[in-house]
This record gives structure tokens, sequence and C-alpha cells, in this order.
């Protein structure tokens, strides 16, 4: 596609629930990145994925957090026993390399009620 | 460790005025930065980069400046208009392949 794209564009749940959150990055960008953006907040990084190498999971918060890419496409991020500190905006991005910048997609609204 | 800040959360111009943002980053080895706009309700959007090798790098109506010396980076908006009202975010890479972001200045243009 043109750019990235994010489903959905906005979720609640009841605290406790599971969500899945998808991303389809820019065809051809080897790498994708997920952040995290609380009301007000700057971006926190969440994981990232280069190619077939190992993700960097540094910046997942806790076990409840994980994520899968296949090859170089779909990416989805997952929240088991969402919590309502969970809430926030989930923003996916790609790109071609290191010193290139990261095209964003217009995020996930997560709403923990 | 890396990080990010900006020295003002707010500024408010009038239109027509150059606007200047300022970011302050303490990792001396971050070679690659960006600066990005965000826009309420959407995601962040490109607007310039530049490489440690470089001091300053212009785009339309945008310069970015770089001061390795006191690890320094601005923005600058020329000739400001209502619609570069948004929350701005300067970003640095180094020593790992992920952006580092600042928490945003919020520039509000005023007519």
């Amino acid at each position: 596609g043109a750019g990235v794209s994010q489903s959905p564009s906005n979720k609640v749940t009841e605290k406790g629930k599971d969500v899945e959150l998808r991303c389809d990055p820019i065809s051809g960008h080897t790498a994708l990145y997920w952040y995290r953006q609380r009301l007000g907040q700057g971006l926190e990084f969440l994981i990232y994925f280069q190619g077939n190498s190992a993700p960097d999971k540094s910046g997942l918060p806790s076990d409840r957090f994980s994520a899968e890419r296949t090859g170089e496409s779909v990416s989805t991020l997952t929240i088991q026993r969402t919590q309502q500190e969970d809430s926030a905006v989930y923003l996916c991005a790609s790109s071609t390399g290191t010193h290139d910048p990261y095209t964003f997609g217009s995020g996930t609204r997560l709403t923990v009620v | 460790g890396e990080s990010v800040g900006l020295h003002l959360p707010t500024l408010s111009v009038q239109e027509g005025d150059n606007s200047i943002i300022n970011c302050a980053y303490s990792n001396s080895a971050s070679d690659y930065f960006i600066w990005y706009k965000q826009e309420s309700g959407k995601g962040p959007q490109f607007i310039i980069d530049i490489r440690s090798n470089m001091d300053k790098r212009q785009g339309q109506r945008v310069t970015v400046l770089l001061n390795k010396t006191v690890k320094h980076l601005s923005l600058q908006i020329a000739a400001t208009q209502p619609g570069d009202s948004a929350v701005y975010f300067c970003a640095e890479k180094g020593g790992s392949e992920k952006l580092v972001f600042g928490k945003g200045t919020k520039l509000t243009v005023n007519p």
C-alpha cells in the first residue's frame, strides 16, 4: 500500500481481556517498529523487527505484551489481560534502513475500561 | 542512557513569523536526527532529518540545525502558517536501531 496501515483505528476493551493490534507496513520496508504514546506524551519504544533477525523486545513493558511479524509483512501486537494503564495510542512505523526516516501509521487508540 | 528532551513544552507564534523549536539530546554517539510533526489524531509525519556529519540542512520552509558540541538540535520554520500548528518531536538514533523521541513541543500559530 501507499502508507502504513493500522487496524483497528479504535478499540475499547474491558479490563482483563486480550487485544490484538495489526500493522501493515509499506511494501519493501524491512524494518518495523511499535511505539506507545500515552495522552500528551512522547513516543515510547516497544519492539523492533528487522528482516529475519531476532526482534529487539527491550521496550516491552511486561510479559503481557508480545508481537509477531511474518517475514517482512504484517505484524501483530498482542496485549494479554489488559489493564487500564495500557490505554494509549499504539503506533506502528516502517522504514527501509538504519538512516532512513520512519513512516508512521495513524495508530490504534486503545481504551481499557 | 539515551534521552532526548525539549527546552519548551509550548510555543505560540503569530502567523507569518518564524518559529524555532529546540531540542537537547544526551547521547554523544547519536548520529542521526529527525523532526516529526504530529497533528491531533494522526501519526507523526516526517519533516526533515540530518546526519551527524552535517550542521545544517534545509527543506521547504524548514531548516534543521545540529550543534554536536552542545548536543543541541533545532527546527526553524519560516513564515509560519496556521497549518503548522501541531506537536513537534525530535528524535535521535545512535548505538541502536531505534529512534528515541523527546516529549514534544506544541506549536500554536495565531492568525
